[in-house]
């Protein structure tokens, strides 16, 4: 069981190239979510699926694409990447209990992504 | 914007201490959460109290959680190096998604 992987590790960019990054969950889960975590700004949610063939938008989704084409994958496109993208992304995915709200997340371990 | 707020930003600590971390929020919630994340790695989750309990443990992870004063507290007992980390609360509300604080650093000497 590998959970939540991510792909690539890390990544540097040019301005204005573009580039998906990969998330992977085997633990068959409805929910998954992309987050960018920059230094004292916490974790802030960019796009997220509730299912299979579903998104919707976050906190910060302007500059970034997402598609849910397979229950396991979530994808976050960056068409022309700025200066401003360069974070760590975090991929996170949950279970739906149904009736409760508990969305406890599975996260995991980030891709570093550098635009110069 | 941030649902929640971890107090305080920074704590350092001997192994062997207690550590308190707090949290508070703005809005009413459904549950309130607690992740650790270490160095270069993702968030793994800690503990959850929903918003009818009032006192949670899991080993030696003492969670508070009072409504009336929307915050919540971490205790971490008899610390260890290993515990050196950032320790993130994270809020659930109806009709919303989980909203993480900023984060408390961590840091256990040996």
């Amino acid at each position: 069981n590998a959970g939540v992987t991510q792909t690539p590790k890390f990544r540097v960019l040019k301005t204005g190239q573009s580039m998906t990054l990969l998330c992977a969950q085997d633990m068959n889960h409805e929910y998954m979510y992309w987050y960018r975590q920059d230094p004292g700004m916490g974790l802030r949610l960019i796009h997220y699926s509730v299912g299979e063939g579903t998104t919707a938008k976050g906190e910060v989704p302007d500059g970034y694409n997402v598609s849910r084409l397979k229950k396991q994958n979530f994808l976050l496109g960056l068409e022309s990447a700025a200066p401003s993208q360069t974070s760590v992304y975090f991929c996170a995915s949950s279970y739906v209990l149904v009736g409760a709200l508990q969305e406890t997340q599975y996260f995991g371990p980030g891709t570093r992504l550098l635009v110069l | 914007s941030q649902q929640g707020e971890e107090d305080p930003q920074a704590l350092s600590i001997q192994e062997g201490e207690n550590a308190t971390m707090n949290c508070s929020y703005k809005t009413s919630i459904n549950n309130l959460q607690w992740y650790r994340q270490n160095s270069g790695r993702g968030l793994v989750h800690l503990i959850l109290i929903r918003s009818n309990e009032r006192e949670k443990h899991s080993g030696r992870l003492r969670v508070t959680l009072d409504t009336s004063k929307k915050s919540s507290s971490l205790l971490i007992t008899a610390s260890r190096a290993a515990d050196t980390a950032s320790y993130f609360c994270a809020t659930k509300s109806s009709g919303s998604r989980l909203t993480f604080g900023e984060g408390t650093q961590l840091t256990v000497n040996p």
